[in-house]
């Protein structure tokens, strides 16, 4: 059974071209979370999807972010016109069906750099 | 505001030492987890305590929790180079839905 699996590992951009950041959840697994992570700083919670909708994007920036979890396929964030501040490691993760102990598994990330 | 807020945000220590890390959160939980990242890496988790629970060991972690004080603390005994990572508490919220963590404890071990 492999792990959360994340592609690109690392993601290279110029100002206002778009990133397209991919999670495949572990098998099994209905739930799917994005957070990003600059250096130094711990994980902020963007995104919490399941497959075809979104649960809670109360972390997700308002304009040029957007998330999705489709039926079939993995969970993509994409991030639109991108700037410099969007540098950072944007990790996915995944879990089984909630319930009060649920833990979360994580991919090796995605470092995307703004050039 | 993060739900959870971890001290020290570094700890450097001799290898064979004990590292004693704590976790504050703000709002009621269900459980509480502590996980580690490698630098550049994904975190892992190392283990989960229940609301209902004060403490809980698993080989060289030992975890506690205080729900009156709203805190957690991790205890890492006879510590190894290996052990050198960045070390997050995370809860979920009330809703279940959303897992936040704390700034993290950056720790070296040194050999």
């Amino acid at each position: 059974n492999a792990g959360v699996m994340q592609n690109p590992r690392h993601l290279v951009r110029r100002r206002g071209q778009e990133a397209r950041l991919r999670c495949s959840p572990m098998k099994g697994h209905s739930h799917v979370y994005w957070y990003r992570q600059l250096p130094e700083e711990g994980l902020k919670f963007m995104v919490y999807l399941q497959k075809e909708n979104i649960i809670d994007e109360s972390g997700m920036p308002k304009e040029r972010f957007s998330a999705e979890f489709p039926k079939e396929g993995p969970s993509i964030l994409r991030i639109q016109q991108v700037v410099r501040g969007d540098s950072a490691a944007y990790f996915c993760a995944s879990s089984p069906v909630l319930t009060g102990d649920t833990e979360a598994f994580f991919g090796q990330g995605t470092r995307l750099t703004v050039v | 505001s993060q739900q959870g807020e971890e001290d020290p945000q570094a700890l450097s220590i001799q290898e064979g030492e004990n590292a004693t890390m704590n976790c504050s959160y703000k709002t009621s939980i269900n459980n509480l987890q502590w996980y580690r990242q490698n630098s550049g890496r994904g975190l892992v988790h190392l283990i989960l305590i229940r609301s209902n629970e004060r403490e809980k060991h698993s080989g060289r972690l030992r975890v506690t929790l205080d729900t009156s004080k709203k805190s957690s603390s991790l205890l890492i005994t006879a510590s190894r180079a290996a052990d050198t990572a960045s070390y997050f508490c995370a809860t979920f919220n009330n809703a279940g839905n959303m897992l936040t963590f704390g700034g993290g404890t950056r720790l070296m071990v040194k050999p």
